[in-house]
């Protein structure tokens, strides 16, 4: 099992609403990433977990909020979002963080539009 | 400033020729390589990985990796319509986490 699921797989919401995004694996990866990409651009990393503990925080504005419950687990909590955040929000996984042979599996992603 | 740089394309082939992907990074220390694939509105999908100078080949695909030069190459042999995709090369800088370039688009035509 080499998959990273997430849901929803597109999500439309309005400035005020509050969402999460979810994200699951089981292939016993213990670090897993938040990436936002935007259209004709590469991903661009939020967030990193590593062993369950946030790692990195590419000074991501407040109304993004990571959250990993447990090492399959990893959600992102959205609040007050402005139509820029509009976006495809990539989740992913390794085997662990800062290592010399990170291999990034990603899950499908969710396409989220902010109105 | 660390850097993946990468023609953003596109690079237009006919079906069954060789397409040649090029990637250069900046930061010398760099270890670790990586090619993705992504089709439009997809997430991206790893095809390769290398570490070491010299070839690795799986399939019709060919990574190519020069550190002296800083430079890393994919090459898709015998090119079909279904590898139509941006290639995004991504570079694990140090002990840090992957830098990505822009990504080269690929068009094979039929």
């Amino acid at each position: 099992d080499t998959e990273v699921t997430q849901t929803p797989k597109h999500l439309v919401m309005g400035m005020t609403n509050k969402k999460s995004l979810k994200c699951e694996q089981h292939m016993g990866h213990r670090a897993m990433y938040w990436y936002k990409q935007k259209a004709k651009k590469p991903p661009e990393l939020m967030f990193v977990y590593s062993y369950e503990k946030l790692s990195i925080n590419e000074s991501v504005p407040s109304r993004f909020s990571p959250e990993c419950p447990n090492s399959s687990l990893l959600n992102l909590h959205l609040h007050a979002l402005q139509p820029e955040d509009s976006a495809l929000y990539l989740c992913a996984s390794s085997l662990q963080s800062g290592s010399q042979a990170e291999k990034l599996f990603f899950g499908s992603g969710t396409q989220l539009s902010v109105l | 400033q660390k850097e993946v740089e990468q023609n953003s394309g596109p690079l237009s082939v006919p079906e069954g020729a060789i397409a040649s992907l090029n990637c250069t990074y900046s930061d010398r220390v760099s270890q670790s390589f990586f090619w993705y694939r992504q089709y439009s509105g997809k997430s991206p999908e790893l095809i390769m990985s290398i570490y070491s100078n010299g070839d690795k080949e799986d399939g019709r695909f060919t990574a190519q990796l020069n550190k002296a030069s800083q430079y890393v190459s994919l090459l898709i042999r015998d090119s079909q319509p279904s590898d139509s995709a941006t290639y995004l090369c991504a570079v694990m800088m140090g002990y840090s986490t992957l830098t990505f370039g822009k990504g080269t688009m690929l068009l094979v035509s039929p």
